[in-house]
């Protein structure tokens, strides 16, 4: 049963501290997301990935938030430095077939992050 | 503006009945998708159904149905036979930016099903 996977699940951090989240998307999808998901904002695109290259990030804070694609198995996510107000949820979602009407995104079980 | 809308922060159902979730949107746009994701407390999205604007049928998948009403604008949820397992957060999402692959959500609707 393929899966997207995230790491970790749970972080809790001070502020200023870097923090690094990991996703490794299903095998053979082309395309992956970083979404937050907030009470007040609910789910946001932050950035996206197709085939590793960036396409689009515009939903991500540029001075502190950083997105990278190593290879293809590996997706990263990093904040720094953190501060409270990143604190949310924060999912990685994989697709195969990207640009297609039909294209799902299957999403990973998410990252907990909280910064005190 | 290209939005999605859900209505019903909350709603209840008896256990066995059916229940119909909405969802409208508002886009301009011939060609998109329309998706509903589950979120139970342990908070994975999890994939329900797809539709297509072009399909003529409305999408089922098992005991989940896509009541899709172009000409409205809408794609209302149906789950018919309702478990307790059901109850949970359940997010719209549109695809309106097809050559870029990018989910738009609804604010969601919190499912409760009593026994």
């Amino acid at each position: 049963d393929a899966r997207v996977t995230q790491t970790p699940r749970d972080k809790v951090t001070e502020m200023g501290q870097e923090v690094t989240m990991r996703c490794q998307p299903i095998l053979g999808h082309n395309t992956v997301f970083w979404y937050r998901q907030t009470m007040m904002q609910g789910l946001e695109l932050l950035a996206y990935f197709r085939n590793r290259a960036p396409l689009d990030d515009s939903g991500m804070p540029k001075d502190r938030f950083s997105a990278e694609m190593p290879d293809a198995t590996l997706a990263t996510l990093k904040i720094q430095p953190s501060e409270p107000r990143d604190s949310a949820v924060y999912f990685c979602a994989s697709g195969q077939r990207a640009g297609a009407p039909g294209d799902t995104q299957y999403f990973g079980p998410g990252t907990r992050l909280t910064v005190l | 503006a290209q939005k999605i809308t859900q209505t019903q922060p909350g709603m209840f159902v008896q256990e066995k009945e059916a229940v119909t979730l909405d969802c409208t949107y508002d886009t301009s746009d011939q060609s998109y998708g329309l998706f509903w994701y589950k979120q139970p407390s342990s908070g994975e999205m999890i994939f329900l159904i797809y539709q297509g604007s072009y399909d003529e049928q409305n999408a089922t998948e098992g005991r989940y149905s896509l009541n899709f009403q172009k000409a409205r604008k809408s794609a209302n949820l149906v789950i018919s036979a309702s478990q307790l397992g059901d109850s949970a957060m359940y997010f719209c999402a549109m695809r309106f930016d097809l050559s870029g692959s990018r989910l738009t959500f609804g604010e969601g609707t919190q499912l409760t099903v009593n026994p």
